[in-house]
């Protein structure tokens, strides 16, 4: 079956200017996980959506990155106010509630901020 | 703070010439340690969850061990096609669904 897709798979834009990224997770996945990879580092948790419960916050960087999930399935990334430092791979994993040992992860999104 | 540190950064085999990758961690409570296979311009492709102490997951020419402060990767008579970043991840105790990460270990298998 198809599996998670993200779009754009890559973006050039201007600091300062807004930008917004999109996850399709897997059919019947109603959890969504949202992950940042700088160059050099580390899959840095930023968010996830769990169900119909509160997303969990707690790994977003600023008050410029936002997230939302419609109708539990598709998700969109939204960065505000760009800076050089935003640029990274964005990668979205979607599983099963309570599955955060089986998730699958998307190609990602190549964010580079000039 | 929960912490996962990989090592090393970079590692250069030749065909067939097994070895090991490190994963220590520091957290709070362990609920699961989980290895990743990246390659380049890809999403990370599961590989293993492991759960508890002395527990051992197999495929291929790869198998992965766990203690109760580093996970192992080892891998046999590696082929070019392993070539890839290896990433290890835990969860932790508290109820958060997110994982931690490691910086990864790249190898490169030449022929």
């Amino acid at each position: 079956g198809a599996g998670v897709s993200q779009s754009p798979s890559n973006k050039v834009t201007e600091k300062g200017k807004d930008v917004e990224l999109r996850c399709d997770p897997i059919s019947g996945h109603t959890a969504l996980y949202w992950y940042r990879q700088s160059l050099g580092q580390g899959l840095e948790f930023l968010i996830y959506f769990q169900g119909n419960s509160a997303p969990d916050k707690s790994g977003l960087p600023s008050d410029r990155f936002s997230a939302e999930r419609t109708g539990g399935s598709v998700s969109t990334l939204t960065i505000q106010r760009t800076q050089q430092e935003d640029s990274a791979v964005y990668l979205c994993a979607s599983s099963l509630l309570y599955r955060a040992d089986e998730q699958f992860f998307g190609p990602g999104t190549r964010l580079t901020v000039l | 703070e929960d912490q996962v540190t990989q090592s090393p950064e970079a590692l250069r085999l030749q065909e067939g010439e097994s070895s090991s990758l490190n994963c220590s961690y520091t957290v709070s409570g362990l609920r699961g340690l989980f290895w990743y296979r990246q390659d380049p311009g890809k999403g990370p492709e599961f590989l293993f969850t492991l759960y508890s102490a002395g527990e051992e997951k197999e495929k291929e020419r790869l198998k992965a061990t766990l203690t109760k402060k580093e996970s192992f990767l080892h891998i046999t008579a590696p082929k070019p096609e392993d070539s890839a970043t290896y990433l290890c991840a835990v969860q932790t105790q508290g109820g958060s669904e997110k994982l931690v990460f490691g910086k990864g270990t790249k190898l490169t298998v030449n022929p």
